[in-house]
């Protein structure tokens, strides 16, 4: 199993929808939980924090499952610019500094 | 406030040739990561520098690569004798805590 994992896509949705997406970590002692975004042929930019109790900003809504060992991404009223791909990353070993990403998962909103 | 800048951001380079990339953190960043990013590919954990603390080489590829951070601050990522497989973005991120922040990235081309 890989450490963390996500389903690449893409996830090809129109103007105004509601998509999630979730990313599976293997290990139970990890503590920080992120989800970055990166468009193309740029850097990934933090997109938001997940914390235990879950959270929420604007539009977009993190949870994590701790018991599932996944966080997860939502996205509501999605608009053309959320076209990206979305990063997961966790950092795997309690307290570890070293952070792993996910290989991403594209997204594509059209009109 | 400045954010990570990298220099050069593109970079062409004949195979076999010695090449360095440069990297200035956020001010006041005490950690500082290097990763690079093939075309359609994840991120791959390089290096990592914490305050004075020894830098955890676990994701150098190779001797070849190297790395060092003075004072605390700006952080060169030096490839002796390049080969083609080293093309990739490199990208420079720094935190304070756990929420990384990325440079725009190096494009190195081995030719």
């Amino acid at each position: 199993r890989k450490e963390v994992e996500q389903d690449p896509g893409p996830f090809n949705v129109p103007e105004g929808a509601t998509v999630a997406f979730n990313c599976t970590y293997s290990n139970s002692a990890s503590q920080s939980f992120f989800w970055y975004r990166q468009d193309c042929r740029k850097e990934p930019k933090l997109l938001m924090s997940v914390y235990s109790s879950g959270n929420e900003d604007g539009r977009f809504t993190a949870q994590l499952n701790r018991a599932s060992q996944y966080i997860s991404l939502l996205i509501r009223d999605s608009k053309l610019s959320d076209s990206a791909t979305y990063l997961c990353v966790v950092n795997l070993s309690g307290g570890s500094y070293i952070p792993t990403f996910g290989r991403g998962t594209s997204l594509i909103v059209h009109p | 406030g400045a954010g990570v800048s990298q220099s050069p951001s593109n970079k062409v380079t004949e195979k076999g040739k010695d090449v360095e990339l440069r990297c200035d953190p956020i001010s006041g960043h005490t950690a500082l990561y290097w990763y690079r990013q093939s075309l359609g590919q994840g991120l791959e954990f390089l290096i990592y520098f914490q305050g004075n603390s020894a830098p955890d080489k676990s994701g150098l590829p190779s001797d070849r690569f190297s790395a060092e951070r003075t004072g605390g601050s700006v952080s060169t990522l030096t490839i002796q004798r390049t080969q083609q497989e080293d093309s990739a973005v490199y990208l420079c991120a720094s935190s304070a805590d756990y929420e990384q922040y990325f440079g725009p990235g190096t494009r190195l081309t081995v030719t």
